[in-house]
């Protein structure tokens, strides 16, 4: 298994432009995650998806797009890149639950920076 | 929804003390709390993790304990060692959704 994958690992950005973050997970996991990691503010979670077709909003969704059309993929759109999206992107997914939590796998995180 | 307070944000010992950083969260429907270690330029991994049927887990030189009346839970390093130098996380979930305190940057002084 090849666990949890995105791309890209780096990508600068010119303000205004849009893209996608990719991330695909071969475990069979129902729950992905998006997260943003900026200096002393912890991991933040953007937007999560519990099922294929099934999206919801995190704490921080403002300026992005998620979708889930697969199980296996989910990615993260910046619709109109800002300075303030510059951070380290984490997706996650997690194996089913049966009520309770269980195990994140994070990716290896993409930088990005919007100039 | 749940909010997890972590302390403290730094802290440096020297090799071979023992550190212990501590969470607290909000939301008694918890019921899973992992620990996460970061290191530099690196993807958060679990290292241990504790159940709410549970009041103390350990792995060699890491514990975690849980208070559920209490609503804390905490990571104990015992012998630290300059490579347990990161920054850790730890987290209460419930169901799907993981909260995440902010973080503990340990530094281990050789």
């Amino acid at each position: 298994n090849a666990g949890v994958t995105q791309t890209p690992k780096f990508q600068v950005l010119k303000t205004g432009q849009s893209m996608t973050l990719q991330c695909a997970q071969d475990m069979n996991h129902e729950y992905m995650s998006w997260y943003r990691q900026d200096p002393g503010m912890g991991l933040r979670l953007i937007h999560y998806s519990v099922g294929a077709g099934i999206t919801d909003q995190g704490e921080v969704p403002n300026g992005y797009n998620v979708s889930r059309s697969t199980t296996e993929d989910f990615p993260l759109r910046l619709l109109s890149a800002a300075p303030s999206q510059t951070s380290v992107y984490f997706c996650a997914s997690s194996p089913p639950t049966g009520g309770n939590g269980n195990t994140i796998y994070f990716g290896e995180g993409s930088w990005l920076t919007v100039v | 929804g749940e909010n997890v307070e972590q302390h403290p944000s730094t802290l440096s010992v020297q090799e071979g003390d023992s550190a212990v950083i501590k969470c607290t969260y909000s939301d008694s429907a918890s019921n899973y709390f992992p620990w996460y270690k970061q290191e530099l330029g690196k993807r958060p991994q679990l290292i241990i993790d504790i159940r709410s049927n549970v009041g103390e887990k350990k792995d060699q030189r890491i514990a975690v304990t849980l208070n559920k009346t209490a609503k804390h839970f905490s990571l104990h390093i015992t012998e630290t060692q300059p490579e347990d130098s990161a920054v850790y996380f730890c987290a209460a979930v419930q169901g799907y959704i993981p909260t995440f305190g902010r973080g503990t940057s340990l530094i281990v002084h050789p």
